[in-house]
């Protein structure tokens, strides 16, 4: 079975750009969920989606935000883009609403820079 | 909230030993899932390990094992027989049923295998 897939790998942007990633889950699991991984402040959990409805969202600003389709592939997008916005993103899904019994697959990531 | 707290922000082991990563967890919910993830230097997050509050034997997969003291609210890693591929930063992480509440992460050990 494929794991989840993140489209594009590497991105450079300059400031006040925007950009989307884009996240496939693994075949079968309807939940995704993105966080962002910096030196500074490691692993933030930015938002969940579940049957295309955000089901959960971390304290980011409103310049980031996402979508699930139907399919239960996601993207994120990330608007007027900040030199702080330098990350590696990284998506998991699970087979349902996260639950304390179910577990998070994580893609391979997309690494942003913002220049 | 939940908490995850590792204490050992770098560790080596000598190739086919044991070692034993730190994890310290709190949350006021009695029913919470524990993951260990490894993040080679590629960036994906590889899903290790998992154990429920309430399961009854600590849980193992292969090399990995996880050492689960309920009471001092403690969920150690432990590696037997390093190999020079574990090298890698490793995370603890937990969820709790309580709520729309995401995986939070610990800052992460890096472990360095020595040949």
């Amino acid at each position: 079975k494929a794991g989840v897939t993140q489209t594009p790998r590497y991105l450079i942007k300059t400031r006040g750009q925007q950009v989307t990633l884009s996240c496939s889950p693994i075949s079968g699991h309807r939940s995704v969920s993105w966080y962002q991984q910096t030196p500074g402040q490691g692993l933030q959990f930015l938002f969940e989606y579940f049957s295309e409805t955000q089901r959960n969202k971390g304290n980011f600003p409103g310049r980031f935000s996402g979508r699930q389709f139907s399919n239960s592939r996601s993207e994120m997008n990330v608007s007027t883009l900040e030199l702080g916005d330098s990350a590696l993103y990284l998506c998991a899904s699970s087979l349902a609403v996260l639950t304390s019994t179910d577990t998070q697959y994580f893609g391979p990531g997309t690494r942003l820079t913002v220049l | 909230a939940q908490k995850i707290t590792q204490t050992q922000p770098g560790m080596f082991v000598q190739e086919k030993e044991a070692v034993t990563l730190d994890c310290t967890y709190d949350t006021s919910d009695p029913s919470y899932g524990l993951f260990w993830y490894k993040q080679p230097s590629s960036g994906e997050m590889i899903f290790l390990i998992y154990q429920g509050s309430y399961d009854q034997q600590n849980a193992t997969e292969g090399r990995y094992s996880l050492n689960f003291q309920k009471a001092r609210k403690s969920a150690n890693l432990v590696i037997s027989a390093s190999q020079l591929g574990d090298s890698a930063m490793y995370f603890c992480a937990m969820t709790t049923n309580s709520g729309n509440t995401p995986l939070v992460f610990g800052k992460g050990t890096r472990l360095s295998v020595i040949a």
